[in-house]
């Protein structure tokens, strides 16, 4: 099983709402991340859980908070978004083979309007 | 200032033929190489590594290879089939693993 899964797949909030990604994996890593990637541009690290504790934040503003209850979940709550925070997040977590290989899920398209 | 470049942003070859996608970087701190492939609407699927201890690591149809001296890494295809039609982004890492820089990635398009 090399799977990350993502949810939701597709989500729209207003620049108001509150709302939640969630990111899961069963594969006994225990570093997981969170990029996020705007069209034709690579992915841009945001967050690094190592050991259920946050290592790398590479100064995301306050509006994004990731939280990892535990190995296999990490969560990325969303408040007061702007519309310029449109993009597609993606979770990853990393191998225990190699130490560096990143197994990315398949993202959720977020749009804030 | 971008530390992984690919500066071909697309690609296009004939089915059977040889892909090769290149990537340059200029941290010397890098030690490990991975390509990954995406698809519009999924997540990057990783394809092929090289640790900096070699000069190419083979997989199938996929071959990357790697020249420290002049901080260049390529991948080749071989035979190019239209399903190889993606996105491919260049990564480098340091040993100690934390995170992964990326290209800015390379669109193949592969006609049958």
């Amino acid at each position: 099983d090399t799977e990350v899964t993502q949810t939701p797949k597709h989500l729209v909030m207003g620049m108001t709402n509150k709302k939640s990604l969630k990111c899961e994996q069963h594969m006994g890593h225990r570093a997981m991340y969170w990029y996020k990637q705007k069209a034709k541009k690579p992915p841009e690290l945001m967050f690094v859980y190592s050991y259920e504790k946050l290592s790398i934040n590479e100064s995301v503003p306050s509006r994004f908070s990731p939280e990892c209850p535990n190995s296999s979940l990490l969560n990325l709550h969303l408040h007061a978004l702007q519309p310029e925070d449109s993009a597609l997040y993606l979770c990853a977590s990393r191998s225990t083979l190699d130490g560096i290989t990143l197994h990315f899920g398949n993202g959720t398209r977020l749009t804030v309007t | 200032d971008q530390q992984v470049k690919q500066n071909s942003p697309s690609l296009s070859v004939q089915e059977g033929r040889i892909s090769i996608l290149n990537c340059d970087y200029t941290n010397s701190m890098f030690d490990y190489f991975l390509w990954y492939k995406k698809y519009p609407a999924e997540g990057p699927t990783f394809l092929i590594s090289i640790s900096s201890i070699k000069d190419k690591n083979e997989d199938g149809r996929f071959t990357v290879f790697l020249n420290k001296s002049a901080k260049h890494l390529s991948l080749h295809i071989v035979p190019s089939q239209p399903g190889d039609s993606a996105v491919y982004f260049c990564a480098a890492s340091d040993n100690a693993g934390n995170m992964l820089t990326f290209g800015g990635g390379t669109r193949l398009m592969v006609k049958p």
